[in-house]
């Protein structure tokens, strides 16, 4: 198993430009979470999905931010306008119920200048 | 879900046992507790979970202290790549799809 699978790796962008996170969960697992890493904040869950469905969006910062799951294997986290304070990591995590934990993907390191 | 603390940096020798502890005096019955740990760069990796007993597996232990007030994990044979910070999370909901929330975790330093 690939394990769960980010793209771009690294993200520059310029402040007020769109920018598109991706994400492919483990084949099978039900449960898609995205979380945000900064050093002042640390990790925070942003949003979460069952079966493609947003669950808790709760950690979602504003209305910049937006995700959607449209199927069982992709996942995306937009945001527009960017502003250089959504610089930090962003990791996307597959889990089941029934399974050991989540797993964490690589992480997207984006920054925006 | 209930808070968890740590010690913010823990230090131990290579092949040495590293006990890191964690108290969550405001657990509820139904959560579990959880140890997720992050290696520069990387993505939280899950390390353990347990209720009320001890578990082992093949990374590490997992001790439980009977009123589940606190509990500590053991690496029992620390090598240089266990260096990472190490989360310990309450967490509702008994299997994997609870939500997790991160604190700031026990930066552990193994040195030679």
């Amino acid at each position: 198993d690939a394990g769960v699978i980010q793209s771009p790796r690294h993200e520059v962008t310029e402040m007020g430009q769109e920018v598109t996170l991706r994400c492919k969960p483990i084949s099978g697992h039900d449960y898609l979470f995205w979380y945000r890493q900064t050093m002042m904040r640390g990790l925070e869950l942003l949003i979460y999905f069952n079966n493609n469905v947003p669950i808790d969006d709760s950690g979602m910062p504003e209305d910049r931010f937006s995700a959607k799951m449209p199927n069982a294997s992709f996942s995306t986290l937009k945001i527009q306008p960017s502003e250089p304070r959504d610089s930090a990591v962003y990791f996307c995590a597959s889990s089941s119920t029934g399974v050991r934990g989540y797993t964490f993907g690589s992480g997207t390191r984006l920054t925006v200048v | 879900d209930a808070k968890t603390t740590q010690p913010t940096s823990m230090d131990c020798a290579e092949g040495r046992a590293a006990n890191l502890p964690c108290n969550h005096s405001t657990i509820s019955g139904n959560e579990y507790v959880y140890w997720y740990r992050q290696i520069h760069s990387q993505g939280p990796q899950y390390i353990i979970h347990g209720l009320k007993n001890n578990e082992t597996n093949e990374m590490a232990s997992l001790i439980i202290t009977e009123d589940r007030k606190s509990s500590t994990l053991i690496l029992p044979h620390a090598t240089l790549r266990d260096t990472a910070v190490y989360y310990c999370i309450v967490c509702s909901g008994g299997t994997s799809y609870g939500k997790l929330t991160f604190g700031q975790g026990t930066i552990l330093t193994v040195h030679p």
